[in-house]
């Protein structure tokens, strides 16, 4: 199995462009969610869905962010406009029916 | 607010030695309580831990769950260079199925 897989795995942008990060969950798991993590605040969970339908997007930090699912084995998370303080690694995760969670490699996100 | 405490923050030790890694969670309707290891990438899955008193060990590494005290622990025994990593410890509810990850013990071992 591959695993979960994202991509970019590395992005640097300028402020103010769009950035669209990509998560492909393993194959057969039915929930897939985007963390976000630095070194001031740690790994927070920003949105999470369950057979491809957001349930939790209280995480989100603003309406610059939203991630969509069309299908389940596809999510996006996407930051438009981008600013500096959106620089962190971003980590997508699935799981099955709630069992423990498989990280992906992340997406090392630099906005200038 | 649900919250997840690890302890301590840091750790810096020698190898051999035997380490114990803190977790102390407040969480409406537990579920689980799952430790990760985190290198310099994606963290990687350790122990699940759903039920008080049972031990779960994987080679030199254990930890237990206490669910009326709402902490657990993870133990390394005859630590080793590539034990150093950041722990990370989170917790489910039932309510949902997201995690809250505690701030995580970075442990340093020193040949």
């Amino acid at each position: 199995d591959a695993g979960v897989i994202q991509s970019p795995r590395h992005e640097v942008t300028e402020m103010g462009q769009e950035v669209t990060l990509r998560c492909k969950p393993i194959s057969g798991h039915n929930s897939l969610f985007w963390y976000r993590q630095t070194m001031m605040r740690g790994l927070e969970l920003l949105i999470y869905f369950n057979n491809n339908v957001p349930i939790d997007d209280s995480g989100m930090p603003e309406d610059r962010f939203s991630a969509k699912m069309p299908n389940a084995s596809f999510s996006t998370l996407k930051i438009q406009p981008s600013e500096p303080r959106d620089s962190a690694v971003y980590f997508c995760a699935s799981s099955l029916a709630g069992s423990k969670q498989y990280f992906g490699p992340g997406t090392r996100l630099t906005v200038t | 607010e649900d919250k997840v405490v690890q302890s301590p923050l840091s750790l810096v030790v020698h190898e051999g030695d035997t380490v114990t890694l803190n977790c102390s969670y407040e969480v409406t309707n537990f579920r689980s309580l799952l430790w990760y290891k985190q290198e310099k990438k994606a963290p990687t899955f350790l122990f699940m831990l759903t039920s008080s008193g049972i031990e779960k060990k994987s080679g030199r590494l254990s930890s237990i769950l206490d669910k009326k005290e709402l902490f657990s622990i993870l133990n390394i025994t005859a630590t080793q260079t590539g034990d150093s990593a950041v722990y990370l410890c989170a917790v489910e509810g039932y309510n949902n199925n997201d995690m809250r990850f505690g701030a995580g013990t970075r442990l340093t071992v020193k040949p």
